[in-house]
């Protein structure tokens, strides 16, 4: 029972647009909510979060937005750069750590 | 400036083999985990720590122990590995003030024949 979900495994985007990553989840419970961003063969980095009383985070070119009423949020990224092609794990929390539940992540590819 | 190192990096185990993989940190952080990521899955939690000496299931710990003697080093074992344990493995830590933002090792990968 997947509790957080990102529909799309792929996304492809041209330099300089905008990309945005989107990710849904079904416990009501969950109140804190991250994205992290992986590298081929590197472990996980932590990028962006906010917690269920915002619906918007912003750092830098990484905004973060939540819909809580729809149990949705989405993560954008403007302008896309080549770097930033990687799998983007969205992440839900209870306000535990040790229940941190992860989306299948979207593979992000950003063409020059 | 480690951070989270993971050894090995990778392995290949026949059926019914066991081995411990070792994460250490040198951040001092008190949570530490570890995940499985397989195709399609995302991570899934197997086990994880909240301090030295402690230790609880997660969402997918069956066929896995853990121990947690020091506070920098939280080791997984494989009993009698099995081929539905060929998987990538993450190790992470927390400082237990920012819930959820985890530092993440580079991974093993584990094949099990």
């Amino acid at each position: 029972d997947q509790q957080v979900k990102q529909n799309s495994p792929s996304l492809s985007v041209q330099e300089g647009r905008i990309s945005i990553l989107n990710c849904d989840y079904t416990n009501s419970m969950f109140d804190y909510f991250l994205w992290y961003k992986k590298y081929p063969a590197e472990g996980p980095t932590f990028l962006i979060s906010i917690s269920s009383i915002k619906d918007k985070n912003e750092d830098g070119r990484f905004t973060v937005f939540l819909n809580k009423s729809a149990k949705h949020l989405s993560l954008h990224i403007v302008p896309s750069q080549p770097g930033d092609s990687a799998v983007y794990f969205c992440a839900a929390s209870d306000g535990n750590n040790n229940d941190m539940r992860f989306g299948a992540g979207t593979r992000l590819t950003v063409k020059p | 400036n480690a951070g989270v190192t993971q050894t090995p990096k990778f392995r290949v185990l026949k059926t019914g083999q066991s081995m411990t993989l070792l994460c250490a940190q040198d951040m001092n952080h008190e949570y530490m985990y570890w995940y499985r990521q397989d195709p399609g899955m995302g991570l899934r939690l197997i086990h994880y720590s909240v301090g030295e000496g402690t230790t609880a299931k997660g969402e997918v710990p069956d066929g896995y122990n853990v121990s947690r003697l020091k506070k920098q080093n939280f080791l997984l074992g494989l009993e009698s590995a099995a081929p539905s344990q060929t998987s990538v493995y993450f190790c992470a830590s927390s400082p237990w003030f920012e819930p959820g933002e985890a530092f993440f090792g580079q991974g093993t990968r584990l094949t099990v024949v």
